[in-house]
């Protein structure tokens, strides 16, 4: 099992729409959680930190649920812009390394 | 302020030639990571270094591969006799301390082995 799984999608919405990701990892010891946003032939770009507590940032919504052991994002009101792969991003407790998951792809037609 | 730099930015090389690639960091960022992006997949870990000194390198894929930073900032990823499946995007990033923080990535180099 891969520490840190993502469907790759892609997935396919309308502008305006509402779409979710998971990301499963496989470590309980897990500590910091992030998502990435990756735009094609582009670098990584941090997108936002999820909290414990969740978080939101806009139209982003970000939720971690350590009992099951996966993060979400939740993109509200979808923008053409907001097509990209978005990778998930796990650190062990204590950890400096991160570990990427492969990313979901999000195309988002008009 | 400079974000992270990376050159070249491509570089096709032959079978078995050595190669190395270049991170200049952003300034007084202590952490710098090398990550190797394949298509379809996500960053994969090959070294960390806090300072001069490699702090992890677990994720070297063989011997062939070095990477040093001398001064504390500029990187350099050393590749010998490289082969076709050393073929991928390079992606190195910086951080302030090295924590679970916000990493900054260059823009990558985009090595072709033929």
């Amino acid at each position: 099992r891969k520490e840190v799984e993502q469907d790759p999608g892609p997935f396919n919405v309308p502008e305006g729409a509402t779409v979710a990701f998971n990301c499963t990892y496989s470590n309980s010891a897990s500590q910091s959680f992030f998502w990435y946003r990756q735009d094609c032939r582009k670098e990584p770009k941090l997108l936002m930190s999820v909290y414990s507590s969740g978080n939101e940032d806009g139209r982003f919504t970000a939720q971690l649920n350590r009992a099951s052991q996966y993060i979400s994002l939740l993109i509200r009101d979808s923008k053409l812009s907001d097509s990209a792969t978005y990778l998930c991003v796990v650190n062990l407790g204590g950890s400096y390394i991160p570990t990427f998951g492969r990313g979901t792809s999000l195309i988002v037609h008009p | 302020g400079a974000g992270v730099s990376q050159t070249p930015s491509n570089k096709v090389t032959e079978k078995g030639k050595y190669v190395e690639l270049r991170c200049d960091p952003i300034s007084g960022h202590t952490a710098l990571y090398w990550y190797r992006q394949s298509l379809g997949q996500g960053p994969e870990f090959l070294i960390y270094f806090q300072g001069t000194g490699a702090a992890d390198d677990s994720g070297l894929p063989n011997d062939r591969f070095f990477a040093v930073r001398p001064e504390g900032s500029v990187s350099t990823l050393k590749i010998q006799r490289t082969e076709r499946g050393d073929s991928a995007v390079y992606l190195c990033a910086s951080s302030l301390t090295g924590s679970a923080e916000t990493q900054y990535f260059g823009p990558g180099t985009r090595l072709l082995v033929l």
